[in-house]
């Protein structure tokens, strides 16, 4: 079935540059999202790309997707301690509806 | 933004209870809502997908009997755990999809989740 995968946890120093990692594979996902989620709290759209597009900026946040290989990243920028959450990756299923297949989330740990 | 409000946040109750769970898209109209279970420190699981005027369409494993859902309005849907039992404990999670964007364009939007703990 279709699946997606993530690494489970990082941890950056206050200040530096984050990048969470995804696979998919699903080839004819056409959107890819990114969502994160705060303790006890549901899930915060982030940003998403269309799978015809290789970069998508937006302020502190970078998509990367390499659809030869299947694998989209999200990169932050200068990272703060607000940033901490688990991050999920989501990728639209084509079988029907439209539905959302989601990766395991990557919990993201900043440490000053 | 589009906003989706789920209620109740959280509820506690004796084992053979039933628990209704509403989630209601506040500024947009919805065909389709979705229904997510997620376990401590797990990936959501798509339980149903909820359409509007018709019956949901459950994913396999998810008894259509325990898990009722009702979607009776473009605005609201509904999630009923019957004869709740302690192996029923999670956190709910529902989303809904913007009927006005285009199909392809619609990133669902989450509602803050129900933490259900059945004693």
């Amino acid at each position: 079935g279709e699946d997606v995968e993530q690494s489970l946890f990082l941890s950056v120093r206050e200040g530096d540059s984050s990048v969470i990692n995804c696979t998919y594979t699903d080839s004819s996902s056409t959107y890819l999202y990114w969502y994160k989620q705060e303790p006890g709290a549901g899930l915060q759209l982030l940003t998403y790309i269309f799978s015809n597009m290789d970069m998508k900026q937006d302020q502190r946040l970078t998509v990367l997707l390499n659809k030869k290989d299947k694998h989209l990243s999200l990169r932050i920028a200068d990272t703060q301690t607000g940033d901490s959450a688990i991050y999920f990756c989501a990728a639209v299923f084509s079988g029907g509806y439209n539905k959302l297949i989601f990766g395991a989330g990557t919990r993201l740990a900043v440490h000053p | 933004g589009a906003v989706v409000s789920q209620h109740p946040s959280r509820v506690i109750c004796k084992s053979g209870t039933s628990v209704k769970i509403e989630c209601r898209s506040l500024d947009f109209q919805a065909t389709t809502m979705f229904w997510y279970r997620q376990f401590p420190k797990k990936s959501l699981m798509l339980m149903a997908t909820s359409n509007e005027g018709s019956k949901a369409t459950y994913e396999q494993g998810v008894e259509k009997d325990k898990f009722l859902i009702n979607h009776a309005s473009l605005t609201l849907s509904t999630l009923t755990v019957t004869s709740a039992h302690p192996e029923d404990s999670s956190f709910y999670i529902c989303s809904a999809r913007d009927l006005n964007r285009e199909i392809s364009n619609q990133p669902q939007h989450f509602g803050d989740g129900t933490r259900l703990s059945i004693l």
